[in-house]
């Protein structure tokens, strides 16, 4: 079956220092693979995704690469900022080709960045 | 325009009412989604419409009941809930089903029920 593992939270950083989320899954073919962010009151918004193994995503300075020996698409940033305080959400898809529509989350890692 | 939007923004309800959540995009796509989220817990998805057909049904309980009137719009029509029923209601939207896409997400519906 489907299933995402992310790194276990809340995680804590002071401002400017380097973050990184893991994120490990497990799926049938080749699944597409996401990360969101939730601040807090709001809904999720997509950060970045990767189709296919080697793929990059990235977006406002956030970066994560599908890496398919590992079954890994862990979520870095080099210089986290205060207002990147939310949590973040890995997920994958089904994979290419498939028509259902349905998202597999993992349980979401809390980041505050304090000044 | 990635926006998806949702009315209303919080909901307090009783257990005998009857209300409705409302879910619009105007991006064109054709697949749109119900989720329900806990505190500090991912979405649980509810249902799937595909071109205004309902395509997955997570055995949701009877007391939801979904409505997609056009490709634009969906509806979460309430009944009789429960307390445990309380929680962050997300509508999605995606271009279709068929992966790989992305789902966009609307700010949410904030459900409380007393």
């Amino acid at each position: 079956g489907n299933s995402v593992t992310q790194m276990e939270g809340p995680v804590t950083l002071s401002e400017e220092a380097f973050l990184t989320i893991n994120c490990t899954y497990t799926a049938t073919g080749y699944p597409s693979l996401f990360w969101y962010v939730q601040y807090p009151g709001e809904g999720l918004q997509l950060l970045l995704k990767a189709t296919k193994a080697d793929d990059k995503g990235s977006n406002k300075g956030f970066e994560a690469t599908y890496r398919k020996e590992t079954t890994s698409f862990h979520l870095e940033k080099g210089s986290v900022q205060v207002s990147d305080s939310a949590v973040y959400f890995c997920a994958l898809s089904e994979g290419r080709g498939s028509t259902l529509g349905r998202l597999y989350f993992g349980r979401g890692t809390q980041l505050t960045v304090w000044p | 325009d990635t926006e998806v939007t949702q009315t209303p923004k919080h909901l307090v309800m009783g257990m005998t009412n009857k209300k409705s959540l409302k879910c619009e995009q105007h991006m064109g796509h054709r697949a749109m989604y119900w989720y329900k989220q806990k505190a500090k817990k991912p979405p649980e998805l509810m249902f799937v419409y595909s071109y205004e057909k309902l395509s997955i049904n997570e055995s949701v309980p009877s007391r939801f009941s979904p409505e997609c009137p056009n490709s634009s719009l969906l509806n979460l029509h309430l009944h009789a809930l429960q307390p445990e029923d309380s929680a962050l209601y997300l509508c999605a939207s995606s271009q279709g089903t068929l992966a790989p896409y992305e789902q966009y997400f609307g700010p949410g519906t904030r459900l409380t029920v007393t």
